[in-house]
């Protein structure tokens, strides 16, 4: 275990649901991440949030909806999604969003869209 | 945003030391070099990260060079649990990293 935890760890679900990915964290860190990793390519940075606000969206889709309601939890609410959309996504966490110190990151959420 | 460049693999025997590059020409003067490496079916873990001068830990050593352009992540005796893929980050861009392969 990394302190950062991520359910559910499989998920399958068809274009038209919707569904929710949790990201928990519990080692003080005050920014979280969402990164996106499709086979074959590098991890893709989604999302930063620092002190719970928004502070970069890196131009993705509006069918990705992020939500931390506090430093500890992380949201990625899905909806409509594409089969492109499969892929693994790992939620990270740091102390302090220049990552000096490094991210931690939890062990993905396995997306299949069908 | 900085990029970096690593080869795709690498080999390496057991209990011998690898050494792995990373080209990091465009970081910034204020940007952390960061390594990580990630298992199969794992989020990737944090190995050791530096800015200017050498780093050691218990996990490895991390050599950079003094025009910080590049950077070398140093296994001093690698084992088959240490077969992973590694990255080397300014931070937040990740690359596609090196697969390192380890014969025993």
């Amino acid at each position: 275990e990394t302190g950062v935890t991520q359910t559910p760890r499989h998920l399958v679900m068809g274009m038209t649901n919707k569904k929710s990915l949790k990201c928990e964290q519990h080692l003080g860190h005050n920014a979280m991440y969402w990164y996106k990793q499709s086979a074959k390519k590098p991890l893709e940075l989604m999302f930063v949030y620092s002190l719970e606000e928004r502070v970069e969206n890196n131009s993705v889709p509006s069918r990705f909806s992020p939500e931390c309601p506090n430093s500890s939890h992380l949201f990625l609410h899905l909806h409509t999604l594409q089969p492109e959309d499969s892929a693994l996504y790992l939620c990270a966490s740091s102390r302090g969003d220049r990552v000096d110190r490094g991210y931690t990151f939890g062990s993905g959420t396995r997306l299949t869209v069908v | 945003d900085a990029k970096t460049t690593q080869p795709n693999s690498m080999e390496s025997n057991e209990e011998e030391p690898v050494h792995l590059p990373c080209n990091h020409s465009t970081i910034s003067g204020t940007d952390y070099i960061h390594w990580y490496r990630q298992l199969p079916s794992q989020g990737p873990e944090y190995v050791i990260h530096g800015l200017t001068s050498n780093v050691n830990n218990r996990m490895a050593s991390l050599a950079i060079a003094e025009d910080r352009k590049s950077s070398t992540l140093i296994l001093h005796r690698a084992t088959l649990r240490d077969a992973a893929v590694y990255y080397c980050i300014p931070p937040y861009i990740f690359g596609k990293g090196t697969r390192l392969h380890i014969l025993p």
